[in-house]
């Protein structure tokens, strides 16, 4: 099983630059999420789809734009690429946000995309 | 807002230690915490999830424990081996449904 895909693996930009970094998942899971991963700062969310059709900002969303495509595929945009924005970028599913049953709150994360921005 | 501790940040053992990791947060409000491990340049690996009403989880040599009154969750690894190497992050998901994640203990075991 593929689970979740992200593309590129890797990318270099230069300032002001655009992109769209993709995610899908094959596990028809509800929500999925696009995470930043920082040294020292961890892992932080930028933007979430609930469900299909819903889109909401995480902790550092300003920068980017999310697209849900459909339940599989969620993409994320950099519209004006900044070195701010140099990081590794990871996507990720689950079958529900929270609550309910347990094993349907298990987020499952793709390898991550390597972004740099000169 | 969520802040979430890891300690410690480092850790390096002899193969067939018994560890304790553990995660600490300040806001009691949860949904659910999860485990897990990153290898070096790879993404994340889900270990064990344990809800807000729930105490523990086990899978294998891991036992994660959750005592939300204090705002903490260990994280147990039975008889470390080499391959337990990796980093370990714990993540808080609040109200808002956005996880916050620790920075993550690093753990070497070696033979």
């Amino acid at each position: 099983n593929a689970g979740v895909t992200q593309t590129p693996k890797f990318q270099v930009l230069k300032t002001g630059q655009s992109m769209t970094l993709q995610c899908a998942q094959d596990m028809n899971h509800n929500s999925m999420y696009w995470y930043r991963q920082d040294p020292g700062m961890g892992l932080r969310l930028i933007y979430y789809s609930a469900s299909e059709g819903t889109t909401d900002k995480g902790e550092v969303p300003n920068g980017y734009n999310v697209s849900r495509l459909n339940k599989r595929e969620f993409s994320l945009r950099l519209e004006s690429a900044a070195p701010s924005q140099t990081s590794v970028y990871f996507c990720a599913s689950s079958e529900a946000p929270a609550g309910g049953d347990r094993a349907k709150n298990i987020q499952y994360f793709g390898a991550g995309t390597r972004l740099s921005v000169l | 807002k969520q802040e979430v501790t890891q300690i410690p940040a480092a850790l390096s053992v002899p193969e067939g230690e018994n560890l304790v990791l553990n995660c600490s947060f300040t806001d009691s409000a949860i949904y659910n915490l999860q485990w897990f491990r990153q290898d070096p340049g790879k993404g994340l690996t889900s270990l064990l999830l344990i809800q807000s009403s729930q105490r523990e989880q086990t899978s294998g040599r891991l036992n994660a424990s959750l005592d939300k009154s204090s705002g903490r969750s260990t994280l147990y690894i039975a008889a470390s081996q080499p391959g337990d190497s990796a980093t370990y992050l714990c993540a808080v998901k609040g109200g808002s449904y956005i996880p916050t994640f620790g920075r993550g203990t690093s753990l070497i075991v070696h033979p």
